[in-house]
Protein backbone atom coordinates (compact mmCIF):
# COMPACT_ATOMS: atom_id res chain seq x y z
CA UNK A 1 0.00 0.00 0.00
CA UNK A 2 0.63 3.71 -0.43
CA UNK A 3 3.10 5.49 2.37
CA UNK A 4 2.30 8.63 4.73
CA UNK A 5 4.73 10.11 6.94
CA UNK A 6 4.53 12.23 9.64
CA UNK A 7 6.62 14.24 11.51
CA UNK A 8 7.72 14.65 14.18
CA UNK A 9 6.29 11.01 15.85
CA UNK A 10 6.71 12.89 19.32
CA UNK A 11 6.67 16.31 20.77
CA UNK A 12 6.40 17.85 24.18
CA UNK A 13 5.70 21.46 24.58
CA UNK A 14 4.90 24.15 27.14
CA UNK A 15 1.56 25.90 27.58
CA UNK A 16 1.12 28.88 24.73
CA UNK A 17 3.59 27.96 21.97
CA UNK A 18 2.54 26.47 18.90
CA UNK A 19 3.10 23.09 17.40
CA UNK A 20 3.43 22.00 13.76
CA UNK A 21 2.98 18.55 12.55
CA UNK A 22 3.63 17.36 9.03
CA UNK A 23 2.08 14.70 6.88
CA UNK A 24 3.51 14.00 3.77
CA UNK A 25 2.63 11.32 0.84
CA UNK A 26 5.41 9.98 0.00
CA UNK A 27 4.71 7.36 -3.00
CA UNK A 28 1.71 9.24 -4.55
CA UNK A 29 -0.20 12.76 -4.87
CA UNK A 30 -2.73 13.58 -2.78
CA UNK A 31 -5.19 16.49 -3.43
CA UNK A 32 -7.25 15.64 -0.24
CA UNK A 33 -5.64 14.99 3.13
CA UNK A 34 -7.54 14.39 6.02
CA UNK A 35 -6.54 15.00 9.95
CA UNK A 36 -7.89 13.30 12.69
CA UNK A 37 -7.66 13.31 16.55
CA UNK A 38 -8.03 10.00 19.00
CA UNK A 39 -8.16 10.33 22.44
CA UNK A 40 -7.00 7.64 24.42
CA UNK A 41 -8.73 4.52 23.98
CA UNK A 42 -11.66 6.14 21.37
CA UNK A 43 -12.15 5.86 17.81
CA UNK A 44 -10.63 8.42 15.22
CA UNK A 45 -12.27 12.18 15.27
CA UNK A 46 -12.41 13.95 11.88
CA UNK A 47 -11.08 17.00 12.90
CA UNK A 48 -10.57 18.80 8.93
CA UNK A 49 -10.20 17.62 5.64
CA UNK A 50 -7.55 19.76 3.55
CA UNK A 51 -7.48 20.47 0.24
CA UNK A 52 -4.31 21.10 -2.57
CA UNK A 53 -4.71 24.43 -2.96
CA UNK A 54 -7.44 25.53 -0.95
CA UNK A 55 -8.49 26.23 2.11
CA UNK A 56 -9.67 23.89 4.64
CA UNK A 57 -12.97 22.42 5.32
CA UNK A 58 -12.74 22.15 9.37
CA UNK A 59 -15.58 20.31 11.20
CA UNK A 60 -18.35 21.95 13.70
CA UNK A 61 -16.63 22.30 16.75
CA UNK A 62 -12.76 22.41 15.55
CA UNK A 63 -11.62 26.08 16.01
CA UNK A 64 -10.00 26.83 12.90
CA UNK A 65 -8.27 29.43 14.04
CA UNK A 66 -6.70 27.30 16.83
CA UNK A 67 -5.74 24.26 14.44
CA UNK A 68 -3.77 26.16 11.37
CA UNK A 69 -4.11 23.80 8.51
CA UNK A 70 -2.05 24.15 5.19
CA UNK A 71 -1.95 21.60 2.21
CA UNK A 72 0.70 23.92 -0.21
CA UNK A 73 1.50 21.09 -2.48
CA UNK A 74 0.15 17.67 -3.56
CA UNK A 75 2.26 15.80 -1.05
CA UNK A 76 2.45 17.98 1.78
CA UNK A 77 -0.15 19.37 4.50
CA UNK A 78 0.72 20.86 7.98
CA UNK A 79 -1.43 21.24 11.06
CA UNK A 80 -0.09 23.95 13.39
CA UNK A 81 -1.87 23.82 17.16
CA UNK A 82 -1.52 27.33 17.85
CA UNK A 83 -1.31 28.28 21.43
CA UNK A 84 -1.76 24.96 22.82
CA UNK A 85 -2.80 23.97 26.07
CA UNK A 86 -2.85 20.66 27.72
CA UNK A 87 -6.25 19.42 26.65
CA UNK A 88 -5.01 19.94 23.65
CA UNK A 89 -2.88 16.85 24.50
CA UNK A 90 -3.81 14.16 21.80
CA UNK A 91 -3.00 11.41 19.13
CA UNK A 92 -2.97 13.29 15.72
CA UNK A 93 -3.69 11.07 12.82
CA UNK A 94 -3.77 12.29 9.63
CA UNK A 95 -4.63 10.24 6.24
CA UNK A 96 -4.08 10.94 2.64
CA UNK A 97 -6.26 10.38 -0.34
CA UNK A 98 -5.87 8.34 -2.98
CA UNK A 99 -8.49 8.40 -5.37
CA UNK A 100 -8.46 7.36 -9.05
CA UNK A 101 -7.77 4.45 -11.34
CA UNK A 102 -10.94 2.46 -9.80
CA UNK A 103 -9.49 2.54 -5.90
CA UNK A 104 -10.59 5.75 -3.48
CA UNK A 105 -8.43 5.46 -0.31
CA UNK A 106 -7.28 6.74 2.57
CA UNK A 107 -3.83 5.86 3.85
CA UNK A 108 -3.06 6.80 7.79
CA UNK A 109 0.52 8.49 8.62
CA UNK A 110 1.73 6.82 12.23
CA UNK A 111 0.72 9.51 14.11
CA UNK A 112 1.96 12.53 16.37
CA UNK A 113 1.72 12.08 20.18
CA UNK A 114 1.16 16.09 21.57
CA UNK A 115 1.90 16.61 25.16
CA UNK A 116 1.15 20.26 26.19
CA UNK A 117 2.80 21.07 29.62
CA UNK B 1 -25.21 11.85 10.27
CA UNK B 2 -23.41 8.54 9.46
CA UNK B 3 -23.74 6.27 12.76
CA UNK B 4 -21.27 3.10 12.77
CA UNK B 5 -21.32 0.44 15.40
CA UNK B 6 -19.03 -2.53 16.43
CA UNK B 7 -18.15 -4.63 19.57
CA UNK B 8 -15.75 -3.40 21.84
CA UNK B 9 -13.77 -6.89 22.98
CA UNK B 10 -13.11 -10.31 20.94
CA UNK B 11 -10.98 -12.81 22.46
CA UNK B 12 -9.89 -15.97 20.26
CA UNK B 13 -7.61 -18.84 20.50
CA UNK B 14 -4.42 -18.86 18.27
CA UNK B 15 -5.25 -20.76 14.59
CA UNK B 16 -9.22 -20.12 15.48
CA UNK B 17 -11.17 -17.91 13.42
CA UNK B 18 -11.87 -14.30 14.16
CA UNK B 19 -14.92 -12.35 13.03
CA UNK B 20 -15.50 -8.70 13.72
CA UNK B 21 -18.82 -7.33 12.98
CA UNK B 22 -20.19 -3.54 12.27
CA UNK B 23 -23.12 -2.10 11.48
CA UNK B 24 -24.10 1.53 9.74
CA UNK B 25 -27.05 3.57 9.06
CA UNK B 26 -26.18 4.91 5.82
CA UNK B 27 -26.92 2.82 2.59
CA UNK B 28 -25.69 5.62 -0.02
CA UNK B 29 -22.05 4.82 1.12
CA UNK B 30 -19.65 3.11 -1.94
CA UNK B 31 -16.66 1.97 -0.13
CA UNK B 32 -16.33 0.27 3.36
CA UNK B 33 -12.87 0.05 5.16
CA UNK B 34 -11.46 -2.31 7.87
CA UNK B 35 -8.08 -0.40 9.49
CA UNK B 36 -6.01 -2.07 11.91
CA UNK B 37 -4.19 -0.53 14.72
CA UNK B 38 -1.50 -1.06 16.72
CA UNK B 39 -0.58 0.60 20.27
CA UNK B 40 0.98 3.70 19.33
CA UNK B 41 0.60 3.65 15.85
CA UNK B 42 -1.49 5.00 13.59
CA UNK B 43 -4.05 2.97 11.11
CA UNK B 44 -2.59 0.06 8.85
CA UNK B 45 -5.20 0.01 5.64
CA UNK B 46 -6.17 -4.05 5.62
CA UNK B 47 -8.90 -4.40 3.10
CA UNK B 48 -11.64 -2.31 1.33
CA UNK B 49 -15.06 -3.66 -0.42
CA UNK B 50 -17.64 -1.38 -3.03
CA UNK B 51 -20.64 -1.71 -1.96
CA UNK B 52 -21.82 -3.09 -4.99
CA UNK B 53 -19.85 -6.42 -3.44
CA UNK B 54 -21.21 -9.07 -1.06
CA UNK B 55 -18.08 -10.87 -0.57
CA UNK B 56 -14.09 -9.94 -1.07
CA UNK B 57 -11.31 -12.50 -0.04
CA UNK B 58 -7.85 -11.32 0.41
CA UNK B 59 -5.52 -14.22 1.63
CA UNK B 60 -6.62 -14.92 5.44
CA UNK B 61 -9.02 -11.61 5.11
CA UNK B 62 -12.93 -12.34 4.32
CA UNK B 63 -15.08 -8.99 3.90
CA UNK B 64 -18.80 -9.78 3.73
CA UNK B 65 -21.57 -6.88 3.27
CA UNK B 66 -24.98 -7.32 3.91
CA UNK B 67 -26.46 -3.74 2.69
CA UNK B 68 -30.21 -5.43 3.31
CA UNK B 69 -28.96 -5.30 6.73
CA UNK B 70 -26.09 -2.61 6.85
CA UNK B 71 -23.90 -4.80 8.52
CA UNK B 72 -20.32 -5.67 7.54
CA UNK B 73 -17.73 -8.06 8.95
CA UNK B 74 -14.45 -9.62 8.58
CA UNK B 75 -13.36 -12.01 9.27
CA UNK B 76 -9.79 -13.47 9.66
CA UNK B 77 -8.82 -17.49 9.34
CA UNK B 78 -5.95 -18.71 11.57
CA UNK B 79 -5.76 -15.83 13.74
CA UNK B 80 -1.72 -15.16 15.00
CA UNK B 81 -0.63 -13.68 17.76
CA UNK B 82 0.54 -10.73 15.62
CA UNK B 83 -3.40 -9.92 14.46
CA UNK B 84 -3.99 -8.61 17.99
CA UNK B 85 -4.67 -5.39 17.76
CA UNK B 86 -7.64 -2.84 17.76
CA UNK B 87 -9.75 -3.62 14.26
CA UNK B 88 -12.02 0.06 12.68
CA UNK B 89 -14.57 -0.45 10.59
CA UNK B 90 -14.76 2.67 8.40
CA UNK B 91 -17.89 3.75 5.91
CA UNK B 92 -17.22 6.27 3.11
CA UNK B 93 -19.02 9.03 2.00
CA UNK B 94 -18.95 11.58 -0.42
CA UNK B 95 -15.58 12.94 -1.02
CA UNK B 96 -13.90 10.06 0.95
CA UNK B 97 -15.34 11.60 4.27
CA UNK B 98 -14.80 8.35 6.57
CA UNK B 99 -17.50 7.48 9.63
CA UNK B 100 -15.46 5.18 12.02
CA UNK B 101 -16.86 2.74 14.83
CA UNK B 102 -15.34 2.59 17.95
CA UNK B 103 -12.68 0.08 17.44
CA UNK B 104 -13.11 -3.70 18.32
CA UNK B 105 -9.82 -4.93 20.47
CA UNK B 106 -8.81 -8.37 19.35
CA UNK B 107 -6.72 -10.05 21.85
CA UNK B 108 -5.57 -13.59 20.16
CA UNK B 109 -4.72 -16.18 23.28
CA UNK B 110 -1.62 -18.67 22.56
Amino acid sequence: GAVVSQHPSRVICKSGTSVKIECRSLDFQATTMFWYRQFPKQSLMLMATSNEGSKATYEQGVEKDKFLINHASLTLSTLTVTSAHPEDSSFYICSARDFGGGTDTQYFGPGTRLTVL
Amino acid sequence: GEDVEQSLFLSVREGDSSVINCTYTDSSSTYLYWYKQEPGAGLQLLTYIFSNMDMKQDQRLTVLLNKKDKHLSLRIADTQTGDSAIYFCAIGAAGNKLTFGGGTRVLVKP
